[in-house]
């Protein structure tokens, strides 16, 4: 059974760069597509790119200036950067597998909760 | 980005039938069978229900029912349950996009 889970600081000041990983598990980062979707708290989710295993990306419009997300198929990793974040980027960050031939997400990780403050 | 316009908040009885719906264009849920429903608990992650707007993965009990007309979609849960009551988000291919979400509805059993 695929197992995701977010990694990385659950704090960030303003105008720095929010960093996280999604470590896979129970099977290979190969042949699939990946993606990260946010929440801020108690409102909706919000799709923010993915990316496949050759390193293909595809990022939602309104955050793609400011979003990289990479793959390290060797470590069965792939990486959300976020830079010049505000306080409205707090939110639990998801990371996903994604089924890209009726682009559906099938496994989640649990979430990490980043929160933007001085 | 567009969203999918999903109602705020649905409510039912032990053992009534309630159906959700989420509201798109041409553009994404009128233009494509790809309409995916996920359930999501308090602090948990969201968890796929429905995907391809009918189908259900392994394990999804069959109360759980996914429905497509026009640029509308529709999700029935049938022989409501205390377990049921969570927000659900319904998720459409939205072709340049490429993915929208609907803002959520939460449902509550009496």
């Amino acid at each position: 059974q695929v197992q995701l889970q977010e990694s990385g600081p659950g704090l960030v000041k303003p105008s720095e760069t929010l960093s996280l990983t999604c470590t896979v598990s129970g099977g290979s980062i190969s042949s699939y597509y990946w993606s990260w979707i946010r929440q801020p708290p108690g409102k909706g989710l919000e799709w923010i790119g993915y990316i496949y295993y050759s390193g293909t990306t595809n990022y939602n419009a309104s955050l793609e200036s400011r979003v990289t997300i990479s793959i390290d198929t060797s470590k069965n990793q792939f990486s959300l950067e976020l830079n010049s974040v505000t306080a409205a980027d707090t939110a639990v960050y998801y990371c996903a597998r994604v089924q890209m031939a009726t682009l559906h997400f099938d496994h989640w990780g649990q979430g990490a909760l980043v929160t933007v403050s001085s | 980005q567009p969203a999918l316009t999903q109602p705020r908040s649905v409510s039912g009885s032990p053992g009534q039938s309630v159906t959700i719906s989420c509201t798109g264009t041409s553009s994404d849920v009128g233009g494509y069978n790809y309409v995916s429903w996920y359930q999501q608990h308090p602090d948990k992650a969201p968890k796929l229900l429905i995907y391809d707007v009918t189908k259900r993965p392994s394990g999804v009990p069959d109360r759980f029912s996914g429905s497509k007309s026009g640029n509308t979609a529709s999700l029935t849960i049938s022989g409501l349950q205390a377990e049921d009551e969570a927000d659900y988000y319904c998720c459409s291919y939205a072709g340049r996009y490429p993915v929208v979400f609907g803002g959520g509805t939460k449902v509550t059993v009496l």
